[in-house]
């Protein structure tokens, strides 16, 4: 059964620092990866989906990497600002039976980023 | 253009009611998810529909039913609620299902059942 996992379960950084936030999961047999980042009593947004046959993907100040061989994905945020605080999710999807169709989530990361 | 659209935003029950979640999106998307988010748990499938017409039960199915009314529209029914159920409900869509497809979320629905 896939599971995922999210280390750690929140940060607290200076406004300016770079850093990386964890994902790890169990089962290699995915679609893809999913990055999510949801706001205190709002939706969620999806920032990044990187497919099993990619390596990584990147959007402005976001680059998220995968590793399926063993089971890692790290979300890479350069240069923090204040608007980046929030809850970071990280979701695969499998294709093994019992997980075909699912996005299955990690808890996620409470990030803050301190001016 | 909205994206997908959930209604209501906040409801309170009380044990044994009945309501029913609507969800709606205009990206032309064929499938269609509702998902619950509960403290400790992450997000969970409840139901999804992978075209119009069809509909499949996903992780925590019990005590709910849907309906995909249309392309466009997948309503989610509690019809005898439980304290159980009070969770913040999410819709979602992407292009097809089972395949490289992102999903995009709506808002939420945060429902308390007393």
């Amino acid at each position: 059964k896939q599971e995922v996992t999210q280390i750690p379960a929140a940060l607290s950084v200076p406004e300016g620092e770079n850093l990386v936030l964890n994902c790890s999961f169990t089962d290699s047999a995915i679609y893809n990866l999913q990055w999510f980042r949801q706001d205190p009593g709002k939706g969620l947004t999806s920032l990044l989906l990187i497919q099993s046959s990619q390596r990584e993907q990147t959007s402005g100040r976001l680059n998220a990497s995968l590793d399926k061989s063993s089971g890692r994905s790290t979300l890479y945020i350069a240069a923090s600002q204040p608007g980046d605080s929030a809850t970071y999710l990280c979701a695969v999807q499998g294709y093994n039976a019992g997980n075909n169709r699912k996005l299955i989530w990690g808890l996620g990361t409470s990030l803050a980023v301190n001016p | 253009n909205a994206g997908v659209t959930q209604t209501p935003k906040f409801q309170v029950l009380k044990t044994g009611q009945s309501m029913t979640l609507q969800c709606a999106q205009d990206m032309n998307h064929n499938s269609m998810y509702w998902y619950r988010q509960d403290p400790g748990m992450g997000l969970r499938l409840i139901y999804y529909s992978a075209s119009e017409g069809t509909t499949d039960k996903g992780e925590v199915p019990n005590g709910y039913n849907v309906s995909r009314l249309n392309k466009r529209e997948f309503s989610l029914r509690l019809e005898s609620a439980a304290p159980s159920q009070t969770s913040v409900y999410f819709c979602a869509s992407s292009i097809l299902a089972g395949a490289n497809n992102e999903q995009f979320f709506g808002p939420g629905t945060r429902l308390t059942v007393l």
